[in-house]
């Protein structure tokens, strides 16, 4: 089976530029999450969805990110003009029914 | 707003040697708790959960958790080079959401 695939692996960015990250889940997971996870730190959750609806997007800075998961499957999370306390692999994972969460293994991105 | 709290943040212990890890939390509406594994450049991987009070052993991990004190914990019997890894609490609460929020992780050093 495979697993939750990220892509790209890496970006550096110069400050006020704009990146997406992209996100195929396990097949079958209805709950798909993201996360960001600043160096040495814990993983610390932006935005979930059940299937293509948000469940919580409470700690997702509105100004700027945003996040869509329109067929339920497949989930891209965008930054417009980025800033330097951006910096963080960016994490995102998929669960079936709440359960055990699969993790990707992350996009780390550098703001320069 | 759910805080979950890791100590210690840094753990050296020798081969052989057993390692405990400590979590506490804030919601007593908590429900389900797991403990993530995450090795360096790799997404974090569940190792187990526990969902209710008192031990749960699965080969060398220990859990334990106490809903009254809001507090779990992670042993680790036997510790090995290859357990040297950032660990991870992580609190679901209930109430239909199922909202997922991680500690800041306890970095494990077994040294041989």
């Amino acid at each position: 089976e495979a697993g939750v695939t990220q892509s790209p692996r890496y970006a550096v960015l110069q400050e006020g530029q704009a990146v997406s990250f992209w996100c195929d889940p396990i097949s079958g997971h209805d709950t798909l999450y993201w996360y960001q996870q600043p160096r040495d730190q814990g993983p610390q959750l932006l935005v979930y969805f059940r299937d293509e609806a948000v469940i919580d997007n409470s700690q997702l800075p509105s100004d700027r990110f945003s996040a869509v998961r329109p067929k339920g499957t497949n989930s891209t999370l965008k930054i417009q003009s980025a800033k330097q306390g951006d910096t963080a692999t960016y994490l995102c994972a998929s669960s079936f029914n709440n359960y055990e969460q699969y993790f990707g293994p992350g996009t780390r991105l550098t703001v320069l | 707003q759910q805080k979950v709290q890791q100590s210690p943040e840094s753990l050296i212990v020798p081969e052989g040697g057993m390692a405990s890890l400590n979590c506490t939390f804030s919601d007593r509406n908590s429900q389900y708790f797991w403990w993530y594994r995450q090795h360096s450049g790799e997404g974090p991987k569940a190792l187990m959960s526990i969902f209710s009070n008192g031990d749960k052993k699965e080969g060398r991990f220990t859990a334990h958790l106490n809903k009254a004190s809001l507090h779990v914990s992670l042993h680790i019997k036997d510790s090995q080079p290859s357990d040297s890894a950032l660990y991870f609490c992580a609190v679901i609460t209930s109430g239909g959401n199922y909202k997922p929020t991680f500690g800041k992780g306890t970095s494990l050093v077994v040294h041989p």
